[in-house]
């Protein structure tokens, strides 16, 4: 069964610190892996997905298929990336299994 | 069309009534989704439509829950004897391009926020 976990509820850092949310997924075909992001008071949105290779707002993400993981990362962390993060898998047609989220706060 | 709208935002009732939630996606989307997050977890999946056809629902929808689309554009959540253990945040979501990535990617609404008491 398709699974993702997200090990960290809270992850606390300081102002221009790296910054590494930790997704771990299990699946049994290709997967198609996003990372959403919820910020205070503000709906879920996308905040990128693997297949692009992009870069959003300093943010990157790589799979790596060996380790079954889609870890976030940012070099130096800004206070507005305090939100909550959400790493989802597309079983199909969109039906996405979403992990429990983790809370990030920078701290000035 | 400013996006993924959901009424109420919030609604309490007590343990044993009926309620209904009203999803109106982004007018050119053809799918929409229903999914529930409760406190502390991420969302769950719970059913999707393509135009007014239901595709796909999860065992988490039991029979005291029932979502409609009937002219393939809003979609209604309608849940039938509330029980505490419903008590949620219930996420309406469409599916379109993408203005980010022009991939085919998720648009959230604001979510519709159920207390049972």
């Amino acid at each position: 069964a398709q699974r993702v976990t997200q090990p960290e509820k809270l992850l606390s850092v300081f102002k221009g610190a790296p910054v590494e949310l930790k997704c771990n997924y299990s699946y049994s075909g290709s997967p198609e892996l996003f990372w959403y992001v919820q910020y205070s008071r503000q709906r879920l949105q996308l905040l990128l997905r693997h297949i692009s290779r992009e870069s959003i707002k300093g943010f990157t993400a790589d799979l790596n298929k060996g380790e079954t993981s889609f870890h976030l990362k940012k070099p130096f962390a800004q206070e507005e990336d305090s939100a909550m993060y959400y790493c989802a898998l597309n079983n199909a047609g969109n039906m996405l299994t979403f992990g429990g989220g983790t809370r990030l706060m920078v701290k000035p | 069309d400013t996006g993924v709208s959901q009424d109420p935002r919030h609604k309490i009732t007590k343990r044993g009534q009926n309620v209904t939630f009203r999803c109106d996606p982004i007018s050119e989307h053809n799918r929409l989704y229903w999914y529930r997050q409760t406190l502390g977890q991420g969302p769950e999946f719970l059913t999707y439509f393509q135009n007014e056809a239901q595709l796909e629902k999860s065992r988490l929808l039991s029979d005291r829950f029932s979502a409609e689309r009937p002219k393939g554009s809003f979609s209604t959540l309608e849940i039938q004897r509330t029980e505490q253990g419903d008590s949620a945040m219930y996420l309406c979501a469409s599916n379109g391009l993408s203005r980010l990535s022009g991939a085919n990617v998720l648009t959230f609404g604001a979510g519709s926020r159920l207390t049972v008491l």
